[in-house]
């Protein structure tokens, strides 16, 4: 089992929808969740993060962590053009540096 | 405030050959971490230092890969020698210890490894 999971993806969304992105972890210690965004050619960049259950808002962005069911996810509303690109999940166990990533959903919001 | 920077951005060099990679961390930042990047295995973390120090090296594939971090401000990535299994994206991250326990890395542009 993969220690963090999201669905690869493309997820297609009409422009102005709202794009909801997932993300399940194996490990239960982890405290730490983040979010970040990666578009084509270029490095993955901090979006989001979160380390309380329930949800935490910026702007368009609301990630959701829920510890119990060892899920978290990022809601995009009034999806853009522009916020097509790859969207990394990564968990960190809490005490240590160390996060590991998923692979990654591939968002297409389409105009 | 400079954000993480890497050089090269772009390296080719034949099979053989040796490749030093080049990473400044953000200024203040007291963690670095080198990160590897594919289509098939997507990013894994090859070693990180906290004070200049490596504190997991359990990422670096194999002996070939040796990384350094002589100071607070720099730090290199060597493969030597080189396969063409190593063209990849490297990247380098940083970040630091926080008051409320939440560690977010910054990342750098990337060094693109093509070995031909």
């Amino acid at each position: 089992q993969k220690e963090v999971e999201q669905n690869s993806g493309p997820l297609s969304v009409p422009e102005g929808a709202i794009a909801s992105l997932n993300c399940t972890y194996s490990d239960r210690v982890s405290q730490s969740f983040f979010w970040y965004r990666q578009y084509s050619g270029k490095s993955p960049e901090l979006i989001m993060s979160i380390y309380s259950n329930g949800d935490k808002e910026d702007g368009r962005f609301t990630a959701q962590l829920n510890k119990a069911s060892q899920y978290v996810s990022l809601l995009i509303r009034d999806s853009q053009p522009s916020d097509s690109a790859t969207y990394l999940c990564a968990v960190n166990a809490g005490g240590y540096q160390k996060v590991t990533f998923g692979t990654g959903t591939k968002l297409q919001v389409i105009p | 405030d400079a954000g993480v920077i890497q050089s090269p951005r772009h390296e080719v060099t034949e099979m053989g050959q040796e490749v030093t990679l080049r990473c400044k961390p953000i200024s203040g930042h007291d963690y670095l971490f080198w990160y590897r990047q594919t289509m098939m295995r997507g990013l894994e973390l090859l070693i990180y230092f906290n004070n200049n120090v490596p504190i997991d090296d359990s990422g670096m594939p194999e002996d070939r890969f040796s990384a350094k971090m002589p100071n607070a401000s720099f730090s290199t990535l060597k493969i030597q020698p080189s396969e063409p299994r190593d063209s990849a994206v490297y990247f380098c991250a940083s970040s630091t210890t926080p008051g409320q326990g939440i560690y977010e890395q910054y990342f750098g542009p990337g060094t693109r490894l093509t070995v031909t």
